[in-house]
C-alpha cells in the first residue's frame, strides 16, 4: 500500500520567515495531494491540494509543488504569522483506490514573534 | 451552515464495555470516514464508506465496528475487543474522485 513520510517533525520559524514541509510517496500511482492545519483540540482542515496534472498551486501565502518523478510534494508557507502555528499533515490518494487518504505524520510548526 | 458533526466531544469506556461515537454529516456527501490519531502517528483509517449500506476496513479495523443505513450518518463502535481504545477518533467525509475530505472536530476516547 501507499506510504507516505513528512518531514520535519517539528519546524520553529521567525515571524515573516518562510516555512516548508517535505513528503515522499511510494506509490506512483498517487494522483491526489491534500494538506491539512489542525489546531489543537480540532479536526484537519483543508488549507490546499493539487492534483498530479499540476506541477505548483499557490493560494495567497501558501503554496504546494509536485514533483512526481522524485515523487515527492511540499508545502510553501511564505511570510509566516503567529496564527500559523498548528500541525500540519500531508496525504496521498491513490487513484481506483476508494477515496482513501494515507497521511503522514505530522508537523508541528511554530512560529515565534 | 453545512458540515460534519462528532459527539460526544469527550467520551469515557469502562473496561470490558462498548462505546458508539457519533457522526453526522449535511454536505450531502457519499463517502465517510472513520480515523483515529494517536500522538506522533498521524491518521490512521479505521474503516470506511463509499455508500450507504456498504463499508470497508481500513488499515486498523480490529476492535472496531460501523453501520451505514442513512447517507448523513456514520457511527463507529469501539468493542471491549480494542485493547488500546484510548485516542482522538476523527469522522471525515468526501464526495469520491479525488475530492477534499472534510473533517469533524473529533472525540477523545479515554479508559477508566
Amino acid at each position: 500500500g501507499e506510504n507516505v513520510e513528512q518531514h520535519p517533525s517539528t519546524l520553529s520559524v521567525q515571524e515573516g520567515d518562510s516555512a516548508v514541509i517535505k513528503c515522499t510517496y511510494s506509490d506512483s500511482a498517487s494522483n491526489y495531494f491534500p494538506w491539512y492545519k489542525q489546531e489543537l483540540g480540532k479536526g484537519p482542515q483543508l488549507i490546499i491540494d493539487i492534483r498530479s496534472n499540476v506541477g505548483e498551486k499557490k493560494d495567497q501565502r501558501i503554496a504546494v509543488t509536485l514533483n512526481k518523478t522524485a515523487k515527492h510534494f511540499s508545502l510553501h508557507i511564505t511570510e509566516t504569522q503567529p496564527e500559523d502555528s498548528a500541525v500540519y499533515f500531508c496525504a496521498a490518494e491513490v487513484t481506483g483506490g476508494g477515496n482513501k487518504l494515507t497521511f503522514g505524520t505530522g508537523t508541528q510548526l511554530k512560529v515565534e514573534l | 451552515d453545512g458540515g460534519i458533526t462528532q459527539s460526544p466531544k469527550y467520551l469515557f469506556r469502562k473496561e470490558g464495555q462498548n462505546v458508539t461515537l457519533s457522526c453526522e454529516q449535511n454536505l450531502n456527501h457519499d463517502a465517510m470516514y472513520w480515523y483515529r490519531q494517536d500522538p506522533g502517528q498521524g491518521l490512521r483509517l479505521i474503516y470506511y464508506s463509499q455508500i450507504v449500506n456498504d463499508f470497508q476496513k481500513g488499515d486498523i479495523a480490529e476492535g472496531y465496528s460501523v453501520s451505514r443505513e442513512k447517507k448523513e450518518s456514520f457511527p463507529l463502535t469501539v468493542t471491549s475487543a480494542q485493547k488500546n481504545p484510548t485516542a482522538f477518533y476523527l469522522c471525515a467525509s468526501s464526495m469520491p474522485g479525488n475530492q477534499p475530505q472534510h473533517f469533524g472536530d473529533g472525540t477523545r476516547l479515554s479508559i477508566l
